[in-house]
């Protein structure tokens, strides 16, 4: 059964520090693996998705890596600011055939500190 | 461009009430999708649909029930409310297979049965 983990629960870092969020799945047959962040009370906006051939997406000050080897992914986020507070969220597909299904992590609460 | 639009944003309903969540989006996606997200449980999926008139169970469909009449709607309807679908309901919708695109999502419906 794919089980999908994020550590830590939270974090706080102060303004500028780069830092590493992680997510680790029990499964390593995969067919992707989303990253999102969720403000309070809104929704979820995807930032990156990693198709299983990859082993890492970039989008501005963001780097998502993949190792399905080792069951883990990292988003790293550069020069972090205070808006960078949010939940991230990391999700992974099952291979096709069910490829309708995410399997969903429980997210890490970021606070960015001015 | 709206994206995602959940309608309404809050309802307190009584046990045994019914109520239907409305979800539209204008961006002509087949796919959309009905998650619920709990505290400590990560999102869950209730029902999807991968066009107008096709719809099909997800993790947790019981207590729910769904239509696809059109492109750009995608009710859920919560027959005989109860205390365990006390939740925050996300609509969700992608335009190619959710394998290959990232879905977009709605604000949220928080829904609380009393």
């Amino acid at each position: 059964k794919q089980e999908v983990t994020q550590i830590p629960a939270a974090l706080s870092v102060p303004e500028g520090e780069n830092l590493v969020l992680n997510c680790s799945f029990t499964d390593s047959a995969i067919y992707n693996l989303q990253w999102f962040r969720q403000d309070p009370g809104k929704g979820l906006t995807s930032l990156l998705l990693i198709q299983s051939s990859q082993r890492e997406q970039t989008s501005g000050r963001l780097n998502a890596s993949l190792d399905k080897s080792s069951g883990r992914s990292t988003l790293y986020i550069a020069a972090s600011q205070p808006g960078d507070s949010a939940t991230y969220l990391c999700a992974v597909r099952r291979p096709a055939g069910n490829n309708r299904k995410l399997i969903w992590g429980l997210g890490t609460s970021l606070a960015v500190n001015p | 461009n709206a994206g995602v639009t959940q309608t309404p944003k809050f309802r307190i309903l009584k046990i045994g009430q019914s109520m239907t969540l409305q979800c539209t989006q204008d961006m002509n996606h087949n796919y959309m999708y009905w998650y619920r997200q709990d505290p400590g449980m990560g999102l869950k999926l209730i029902y999807y649909s991968v066009g107008a008139g096709i719809t099909d169970k997800g993790e947790v469909p019981n207590g729910y029930n769904v239509s696809r009449s059109t492109t750009e709607d995608f009710p859920l309807r919560l027959e005989l409310a109860a205390p365990s679908q006390t939740s925050v309901y996300f609509c969700a919708s992608s335009w190619a297979p959710p394998a290959h695109q990232p879905q977009h999502f709605g604000d949220g419906t928080r829904l609380s049965i009393l």
